[in-house]
C-alpha cells in the first residue's frame, strides 16, 4: 500500500486565502521529505524540503511543518494566488533512501 | 541547460507492440528514475540507476527494461506493451540521493495501449 498518503484529495480556496495541503507518512525510517507541484500537463517541480533533523522550514510563501511524532507533514501556501492551482504531491525517501515515495496527491483549486 | 527532457511527448500501441521511452539529461546527475502516474495517483518507481552500468527495480518493474550506458541516457523498454501499461511515464534525475534529495523530472510520456 501506499507510504505516504494525503488527507485530502482536494482542496478549494479563494485567492488570497492561505492554504495548507496535509500529508501523513507511515515509514519511522524516512528522514527526508519533500513536496511537489505538478500542473496539468507538465512533470513534478521542486517547491520545498525539509529533513527529519528539523520540525519548520520556510520558503518563497510556502512553508512546510514536520511533526514526527504524529508521521505528519503539512505545506502552507501563504497569500495563494492562481497560479498556485495544482496537484501537491509530498514524498518521502523511505528506509533505502534511494527513491522517493510519493503520495497520492491533493488538487489545489484557487478561485479568483 | 535543458534539464530533462523525454520522447515522444505521446504514443499509442497495440497490444503487443514494443518501444522505447527516451530520456536525457544534461546536468551531469548520477541519479536518474522512472515512474509511472496513473490518472487521479502519486507516482510509482519503475526503475533507477545510481550510474552508468549499474541498474535496480522499484516498486513496479514488471514488463519493463532499462539500461544505463551513458551519464546523460536511461532509456525504458516496453517489450510486449499491455493495456495496463496505459499511463503517464515520467523521467527524473538527481546529484544524489540522501540529503538533499531533490529530484528534476522531465515532462513526461503519455502511453496509451490498445
Amino acid at each position: 500500500g501506499e507510504s505516504v498518503g494525503l488527507h485530502l484529495p482536494t482542496l478549494s480556496v479563494q485567492e488570497g486565502d492561505n492554504s495548507i495541503i496535509n500529508c501523513a507518512y507511515s515509514n519511522s525510517a524516512s528522514d527526508y521529505f519533500i513536496w511537489y507541484k505538478q500542473e496539468s500537463g507538465k512533470g513534478p517541480q521542486f517547491i520545498i524540503d525539509i529533513r527529519s533533523n528539523m520540525d519548520k522550514r520556510q520558503g518563497q510563501r510556502v512553508t512546510v511543518l514536520l511533526n514526527k511524532t504524529v508521521k505528519h507533514l503539512s505545506l502552507q501556501i501563504a497569500a495563494t494566488q492562481p497560479g498556485d492551482s495544482a496537484v501537491y504531491f509530498c514524498a518521502e525517501n523511505g528506509e533505502a533512501g534511494t527513491a522517493l515515495i510519493f503520495g497520492k496527491g491533493t488538487t489545489l483549486s484557487v478561485s479568483s | 541547460n535543458a534539464g530533462v527532457t523525454q520522447t515522444p511527448k505521446f504514443r499509442i500501441l497495440k497490444i503487443g507492440q514494443s518501444m522505447t521511452l527516451q530520456c536525457t539529461q544534461d546536468m551531469n546527475h548520477n541519479y536518474m528514475y522512472w515512474y509511472r502516474q496513473d490518472p487521479g495517483m502519486g507516482l510509482k518507481l519503475i526503475y533507477y540507476s545510481v550510474g552508468a552500468g549499474i541498474t535496480d527495480k522499484g516498486e513496479v518493474p514488471n514488463g519493463y527494461n532499462v539500461s544505463r550506458s551513458t551519464t546523460e541516457d536511461f532509456p525504458l523498454r516496453l517489450e510486449l506493451a499491455a493495456p495496463s501499461q496505459t499511463s503517464v511515464y515520467f523521467c527524473a534525475s538527481s546529484l544524489a540521493p540522501g540529503n538533499p534529495h531533490e529530484q528534476y523530472f522531465g515532462p513526461g510520456t503519455r502511453l496509451t495501449v490498445t
